[in-house]
């Protein structure tokens, strides 16, 4: 079955380190999002990939690295920078850039600072 | 920008009744695209339905069907004859009509409601 699938999924940090998320696709979308999650906040965009070899910056992505050398592949790095990692992050994919039929998830990260 | 409002943050129903979760956006684009995804306690995000703005009929899924009013850019959702199932956190998202996807033309979401359906 296609989907997206992230790993792992529940992920322990101790301050000061860089940790990656992974995110894996294999519905053939060309275009890849990464979405964080916080209790009362909704989701809110840090980074997004339209093609291979590009990538943007959401609305949060301070703290953050991205790279997108695979279609398939959008991992997410959450460095030692970013001041509140512990988080729920979800990874997803859209047929198209333009989403204009939604997108689709994956079954997410939690990310827990110790 | 745009922005998405869900003045609700929980709301409870009875098993088989019906119950409307409201949501409100603000956009100045006349072209754009509405969703209701839910996301129950596994977490998993699941786009339940997908109404497009220049659609004047209201779209339907089953038991989900929305109430698109676009002059007010209000986007209901109503759930019939609801089920135990359909206990989650139910997200609406917005995302203006786009050629190529760029900066500004991406899924803004909601912060959520918070359904229960109780037996």
């Amino acid at each position: 079955d296609g989907g997206i699938t992230q790993s792992p999924k529940y992920l322990f940090r101790k301050e000061g380190q860089n940790v990656t998320l992974s995110c894996e696709q294999n519905l053939n979308h060309d275009a890849m999002y990464w979405y964080r999650q916080d209790p009362g906040q909704g989701l809110r965009l840090i980074y997004y990939s339209q093609i291979v070899n590009d990538f943007q910056k959401g609305d949060i992505a301070e703290g953050y690295s991205v790279s997108r050398e695979k279609k398939e592949s959008f991992p997410l790095t959450v460095t030692s920078a970013q001041k509140n990692p512990t988080a729920f992050y979800l990874c997803a994919s859209s047929i198209e850039p333009t989403g204009d039929y939604g997108y689709t998830f994956g079954s997410g990260t939690r990310l827990t600072v110790v | 920008a745009q922005t998405v409002t869900q003045s609700q943050p929980e709301m409870s129903v009875q098993e088989a009744e019906t119950v409307t979760l409201s949501c409100t956006y603000d956009t100045s684009e006349n072209n754009y695209y509405l969703f209701w995804y839910k996301q129950p306690p596994s977490r998993q995000m699941i786009l339940v339905i997908r109404q497009e703005a220049y659609k004047q009929q209201n779209a339907t899924e089953n038991r989900f069907s929305v109430n698109f009013q676009k002059a007010a850019k209000s986007f209901s959702l109503k759930i019939s004859d609801s089920q135990l199932g359909d206990t989650a956190m139910y997200f609406c998202a917005f995302i203006p009509f786009s050629h190529s996807g760029g900066s500004n033309y991406k899924l803004t979401f909601g912060k959520g409601t918070l359904l229960t359906v109780n037996p």
